[in-house]
């Protein structure tokens, strides 16, 4: 089935420092997603990315679908001690039996030191 | 945030019992999906339902079953529990006109099977 590598696994970072993550994938998706995840809830959807190359902004993060349709980055710009938490991509392919589906990457821990 | 709630958010159960999980949702989505999340695996398809009595197998539905015989309510039962089914359970919901891709996700149901 199709899988998605997000990198890196996880991050340590000084506050005001930016961030990269990305996810790449052997396969072609429709929609990129991205979502964050604070301790002890569900994940909360951050940016949604509709067509290629598209570059969209939500606050401090900035999300972009690559050209190729088979990856995306997130980045975060200045961070804070709230952004602490775990980032996941996800990609929809709505397509045969895929459709009503996401696949997620592994996830990206960021932790931000004061 | 979406109207959704999962009920029970923690229990503890033996090996051998049945457990059924319920998400609630009050925003008249279409779609609804049981996932578990657990360490180095991210979140994973359980089953879903694309409407009243409508589901269908994600990628990790072996020991669970579904049900779905209102719009608002999304069960999710484990029919004898096992160890390998301790883990977070999360639901989600999605509905966007033109396509299930913007899920959005309950705050969680923490399972332990002793």
């Amino acid at each position: 089935g199709q899988q998605l590598n997000q990198s890196p696994q996880s991050m340590f970072i000084q506050e005001g420092e930016d961030v990269s993550m990305n996810c790449t994938s052997s396969s072609i998706f429709n929609t990129w997603l991205w979502y964050k995840q604070d301790p002890g809830e569900g994940p909360v959807l951050l940016i949604a990315l509709y067509k290629a190359g598209e570059l969209t902004s939500n606050g401090r993060l900035t999300a972009q679908f690559g050209i190729t349709r088979k990856d995306s980055f997130l980045n975060i710009s200045a961070s804070i001690p709230s952004d602490v938490g775990i980032y996941f991509c996800a990609g929809y392919n709505a397509g045969g039996t895929s459709y009503g589906k996401l696949t997620f990457g592994q996830g990206t821990i960021l932790t931000v030191h004061p | 945030d979406a109207g959704i709630t999962q009920s029970p958010r923690h229990k503890v159960t033996e090996t051998g019992t049945p457990v059924t999980l319920r998400c609630h949702q009050t925003e008249n989505h279409r779609y609804m999906y049981w996932y578990r999340q657990d360490p180095g695996h991210g979140l994973r398809l359980i089953h879903y339902s694309y409407g009243v009595k409508d589901t269908d197998k994600g990628e990790v539905s072996d020991g669970y079953s579904v049900s779905r015989s209102k719009t608002e309510d999304f069960l999710l039962t484990l029919e004898s529990a096992t160890s390998s089914q301790t883990s977070v359970y999360f639901c989600a919901i999605s509905g966007t006109v033109g396509g299930p891709y913007e899920q959005y996700f309950g705050p969680g149901t923490r399972l332990t099977v002793t």
